[in-house]
């Protein structure tokens, strides 16, 4: 079993559209929690932080629900430039698993 | 640019070589980590510093592969005697001593045996 799971996609939505990525993990002990988005050819780069209490950052929304070991990202009011491949990452400490990403397309 | 840098951006080496990669982190950052990704997947851990220790090393890192991070600045990855499964982009993220460890990437270096 992959340590982190994510539903491929891809996710294709209107602009304007709010969309919600779910991920899952597999080991308890993980400390600490993150979105990346990755474009096309490009390094990821971090989107936000998962804090226990939940925490948003503009039109982003994040989750962390550690009784069923998950977290979610929750995108409002889609831009096109919104769209690449977003990945789900957990860590304890020393090692990070990062889950295969989940491909969202934004439409005009 | 003060972000991660790695090189070479790319490489193409013959099967059986011996290849090396650098990454430079973000210059305040004590922490550095190398991925593997290959198409379709997301980034694969293998291993990680702290300043200069080698704290942790994935076991899909075959005894081919060896990092360092001699002065606890810039680290370099090694694949010895390369093989066409070992084709992939290697990437290179540092973060600084907080508790959160976010990591910041560099653009990778591709890896391409023949």
């Amino acid at each position: 079993r992959k340590e982190v799971e994510q539903d491929p996609g891809p996710f294709n939505v209107p602009e304007g559209a709010t969309v919600a990525f779910n991920c899952t993990y597999s080991n308890s002990a993980s400390q600490s929690f993150f979105w990346y988005r990755q474009d096309c050819r490009k390094e990821p780069k971090l989107l936000m932080s998962v804090y226990s209490s939940g925490n948003e950052d503009g039109r982003f929304t994040a989750q962390l629900n550690r009784a069923s070991q998950y977290i979610s990202l929750l995108i409002r009011d889609s831009k096109l430039s919104d769209s690449a491949t977003y990945l789900c990452v957990c860590g304890d400490f020393n090692k990070f698993y990062f889950g295969s990403g989940t491909k969202l397309n934004v439409k005009p | 640019d003060t972000g991660v840098s790695q090189d070479p951006r790319h490489k193409i080496t013959k099967r059986g070589q011996n290849v090396t990669f650098r990454c430079d982190p973000i210059s305040e950052h004590n922490r550095l980590y190398w991925y593997r990704q290959t198409l379709g997947q997301g980034p694969e851990f293998l291993t990680y510093f702290q300043n200069e220790a080698q704290l942790e090393k994935s076991r899909l890192l075959s005894d081919r592969f060896s990092a360092e991070r001699p002065k606890g600045s810039f680290s370099t990855l090694e694949i010895q005697r390369t093989e066409q499964g070992d084709s992939a982009m290697y990437l290179c993220a540092s973060s600084s001593s907080g508790a959160r460890h976010e990591q910041y990437f560099g653009p990778g270096t591709r890896l391409t045996v023949t």
